[in-house]
């Protein structure tokens, strides 16, 4: 079963608003990472938030972490066109593997 | 920055076909790693290495093998494609054992079609 289940599946938004994109996961975890994924590519590492941390930057991006609640949630403000991706949550339980969610497609409106 | 390369964008193969699937990383990473992903299903882990000539099952690695030979070289071979593995294939690579942040860089991906 997956560890990171991504909500929603789907978003469509306009440009200029916010994002937001959650993560649920089942056992305790290292680290929670965010990947992006643009159509027919491979991904690209976004941000990683540890499990002693609850909220984290990155230029637009805003990453927050509850491990209480196993979950947590992409902030992406201010969005562009060109922020149209699937995102993926990541997690990683220490060992050499990392579980990823089946992803949130985001579609931004120009 | 690092790179990681496949081999192939697009494949086509017949059904029972051997099929190989190079990648390659130039950072020197200890890991590497073969997923496949499907709509709906997320990424679901083939098989990794974490040393050359050293391999370890993922959640899927049925009707699949590894190569590693080199450190920066990770190969997949389908011993006999069957339509079922018609996907999308990706390679990553990170540095580290277990306990790192093992934060992934990603291959472009090499879509399979299997006939």
């Amino acid at each position: 079963s997956q560890q990171g289940e991504e909500d929603p599946q789907a978003l469509s938004i306009q440009e200029g608003e916010n994002a937001t994109m959650n993560c649920s996961y089942k056992t305790s975890i290292n680290n929670l990472q965010w990947y992006r994924q643009n159509s027919g590519r491979g991904l690209v590492h976004l941000i990683l938030i540890r499990s002693n941390e609850r909220e984290k930057h990155s230029g637009r991006l805003r990453v927050t972490l509850d491990t209480s609640k196993k979950s947590s949630s992409l902030l992406i403000t201010a969005s562009r066109a060109a922020d149209t991706a699937s995102y993926f949550c990541a997690t990683n339980t220490g060992g050499f593997k990392t579980i990823f969610g089946a992803g949130t497609r985001l579609f931004v409106k120009a | 920055d690092v790179k990681v390369t496949q081999s192939s964008r697009y494949l086509v193969k017949r059904t029972g076909e051997k099929v190989f699937l190079e990648c390659v990383q130039d950072m020197d990473h200890e890991n590497m790693f073969w997923y496949r992903q499907d709509p709906g299903l997320g990424l679901r882990l083939i098989y990794f290495s974490y040393d050359v000539k050293m391999k370890e099952k993922g959640d899927i690695p049925e009707g699949y093998s590894v190569s590693r030979e080199k450190k920066e070289r990770f190969s997949l071979i389908l011993e006999s494609a069957s339509t079922n593995q018609t996907s999308m294939y990706l390679c990553a690579s990170s540095s580290g054992g277990t306990g790192f942040e093992n934060i992934q860089y990603f291959g472009a991906g090499t879509r399979l079609s299997v006939l």
